[in-house]
């Protein structure tokens, strides 16, 4: 069955960087864009970057662009989010997700916490 | 890029009929979809393009779409349907992807 598993989260202060993991399992990984969601504690959820299927052309939020990087690792399966000059605005639970059509997400991963602070 | 907006809370006794709305310009004429999240889980989806159900997913869950409102209606409200849910749509313009702020709905 498919299965996304986030790793990389913590607490890392402003200005500093981190790059979360995403391991894809149970389906073709090459054949499916994928994003990544985040959710601030108490708040909604909050689109942040999209690579394509064939890693062509990556998307971001207004919020992010210039500062976060979204990959992806063919041959290991894996999606990455590199995150760089973090803000305490970034905290929060980060999910990566497969993108079904451009259209819509099927599967989400369980998340991972990212916490900026001092 | 689209604007999406949800009531913040909706409440209903058991047994009743739950109705969620999402409000968005011409909202119709963009396929919209539906994530249920429970307390401390990822959200899971319950409804895509407009009307249709992830297998699983039961019946009493129901989407439509016209004009510039989308509704998500949950029949014979349960207990476990106590979560919040966002309606997302895919955008042409601006962000790619577009949620909606989300809409507790609480079981009473």
């Amino acid at each position: 069955q498919v299965q996304l598993v986030e790793s990389g989260g913590g607490m890392v202060q402003p200005g500093r960087s981190l790059r979360l993991s995403c391991a894809a399992s149970g389906f073709t990984f090459t054949t499916y864009s994928m994003h990544w969601v985040r959710q601030a504690p108490g708040k909604g959820l909050e689109w942040v970057a999209l690579i394509l299927s064939d890693g062509s052309s990556e998307y971001y939020a207004d919020s992010v662009k210039g500062r976060f990087t979204i990959s992806r690792d063919t041959s290991n399966n894996t999606l990455f989010l590199q995150m760089d000059s973090l803000r305490g605005a970034d905290t929060a639970v980060y999910y990566c997700a497969r993108d079904l059509h451009n259209n819509f997400f099927d599967h989400w991963g369980q998340g991972t916490l990212v916490i900026v602070s001092s | 890029s689209s604007v999406l907006t949800q009531s913040p809370s909706v409440s209903v006794a058991p047994g009743q009929t739950a109705r969620i709305t999402c409000v968005g310009q011409n909202i119709g004429s963009k396929n919209v979809h539906w994530y249920q999240q429970r307390p401390g889980q990822a959200p899971l989806l319950v409804i895509y393009d407009d009307v249709d159900r992830p297998s699983g997913i039961p019946e009493r869950i129901s989407g439509s779409n016209s004009g510039n409102t989308a509704t998500l209606s949950i029949s014979r409200v349960e207990a476990e349907d106590e979560a919040d849910y966002y309606c997302q749509v895919w955008d042409s313009s601006g962000d790619p992807v577009v949620f909606g702020g989300g809409t507790k709905l609480t079981v009473l």
